[in-house]
């Protein structure tokens, strides 16, 4: 079955560091996203990407986030001065398309910690 | 007023036993509608979609009533296995999807 995948399963980072996370998500999927999950809270949406552009962004998604599809296979989320509280688990998903009947794919999800 | 709200419980049941959780969501153009599980640290997992008419998948039955803008989920003959938090999650404006806090079930021997 394919999988959506991430890379790194975990990061630890200086306050201040920039981070940039990786996701693969499905070949034939066309929308993707990224969500984080600070520790014992919900999942909270940050950005959707589609037709090499961001379709959607949170509150959340600030100057200092940034997301790109480098090279058609890739999607990454960079973090570019990490605070404290981006301390969480952030999680790729892909959708193939919008009809109601479409259902999202995470994957395993980076756990970041920043110091 | 939150998009997605859920009794975040917990829910501690005996196996074997029947229970439902709650969902209501905000927003009265969504379309799409989802429970997930998600278990300790790891990945939400698609448990089943939502549709108007009602579904059910082997012990598990999802029902959507728009008028009240509420989804619930049924689960019955529970299983040690079906310990885990389930996630109310909801299509909002363009594309977003919209997660509930979630509700933690724990299913004793």
């Amino acid at each position: 079955e394919p999988e959506v995948t991430q890379t790194p399963s975990h990061q630890v980072t200086q306050m201040g560091q920039e981070v940039i996370l990786r996701c693969v998500p499905i070949s034939n999927h066309l929308y993707f996203y990224w969500y984080r999950q600070i520790l014992g809270q919900k999942v909270e949406f940050l950005v959707s990407f589609y037709n090499n552009e961001i379709s959607e962004k949170s509150e959340i998604f600030d100057d200092q986030f940034s997301v790109e599809r480098p090279d058609g296979s890739n999607f990454t989320l960079k973090i570019r001065s990490t605070k404290l509280e981006d301390s969480a688990m952030y999680f790729c998903a892909s959708i193939g398309g919008l009809a109601p009947s479409e259902t999202q794919y995470f994957g395993p999800g980076t756990r970041l910690l920043v110091l | 007023r939150k998009e997605v709200e859920q009794d975040p419980g917990p829910f501690n049941v005996p196996e074997g036993a029947t229970v439902a959780f709650n969902c209501t969501y905000s927003n009265s153009a969504s379309q799409s509608f989802f429970w997930y599980r998600q278990d300790c640290r790891k990945e939400p997992k698609l448990l089943m979609s939502v549709y108007s008419s009602g579904n059910e998948d082997g012990r598990f039955t999802a029902q959507l009533n728009r008028a009240s803008q509420y989804i619930s989920l049924l689960i019955r003959d529970s299983k040690l296995s079906d310990s885990a938090t389930y996630l109310c999650v909801v299509n909002g404006i363009g594309n977003q999807f919209y997660f509930g806090t979630g509700t933690s079930l724990t299913v004793i021997p």
